[in-house]
């Protein structure tokens, strides 16, 4: 059965610093999401995306944060300078064409991002 | 706006016995999905099953059911014969009909699961 992956699974990085959360979604999905998980809290939204445009995006996305599909396959989430409370479980889900509601998200494994 | 409340943080079942996870939940769509994932200690979240808000039967996917009451807003999971590989944390969420096709999925607080041998 076809999977959304993510690379890479662990991401150390130092306050400040860039990181780029990459992820391959199913491929005849068009519909792409990232969520965040602080650890032992709720999942939350952080943005959509659709036709190479975000289509929503959550008060967590801040400047800070953009997301790319470079090149029709990857989808990367892009933490320009990261802060202590940006470390979290990061996923990336996508879901198939129709987009419904009724339609779920299948989700990629995560990457566990320690800013330090 | 949706909201989705899990009011069980922690909850414990014998093996084999059933257990109810518990959710409920208010949105202002007039059509809606519900659904339900499974994240066990390894981190990946695994979807279990999906509920309509216009479907006439609750659903049922191998040991998972879902115990859907419109009327009360609540859409609680039952799973039968549980194991101890059912230990894990478990999200109700639900996407709504209004705001466009790339409408997120909104999540509860999640209850943790814990089957004893």
């Amino acid at each position: 059965e076809p999977e959304v992956t993510q690379t890479p699974s662990h991401q150390v990085t130092q306050m400040g610093q860039e990181v780029i959360l990459r992820c391959v979604p199913i491929s005849n999905h068009l519909y792409f999401y990232w969520y965040r998980q602080i650890l032992g809290q709720k999942v939350e939204f952080l943005v959509s995306f659709y036709n190479n445009e975000i289509s929503e995006k959550s008060e967590i996305f801040d400047d800070q944060f953009s997301v790319e599909r470079p090149d029709g396959s990857n989808f990367t989430l892009k933490i320009r300078s990261t802060k202590l409370e940006d470390s979290a479980m990061y996923f990336c889900a996508s879901i198939n064409t129709d987009g419904t509601y009724n339609s779920p998200l299948h989700f990629g494994n995560g990457t566990r991002l320690t800013v330090t | 706006a949706q909201k989705i409340t899990q009011t069980q943080p922690g909850m414990f079942v014998q093996e084999k016995e059933a257990v109810t996870l518990d959710c409920t939940y208010d949105t202002s769509d007039p059509s809606y999905g519900l659904f339900w994932y499974k994240q066990p200690s390894s981190g990946e979240m695994i979807f279990l099953i999906y509920q309509g808000s216009y479907d006439q039967q609750n659903a049922t996917e191998g040991r998972y059911s879902l115990n859907f009451q419109k009327a009360r807003k609540s859409a609680n999971l039952v799973i039968s014969a549980s194991q101890l590989g059912d230990s894990a944390m478990y999200f109700c969420a639900m996407r709504g009909s209004l705001g466009g096709s790339a409408r997120q999925l909104t999540f509860g607080s999640g209850t943790q699961l814990t089957v004893l041998p």
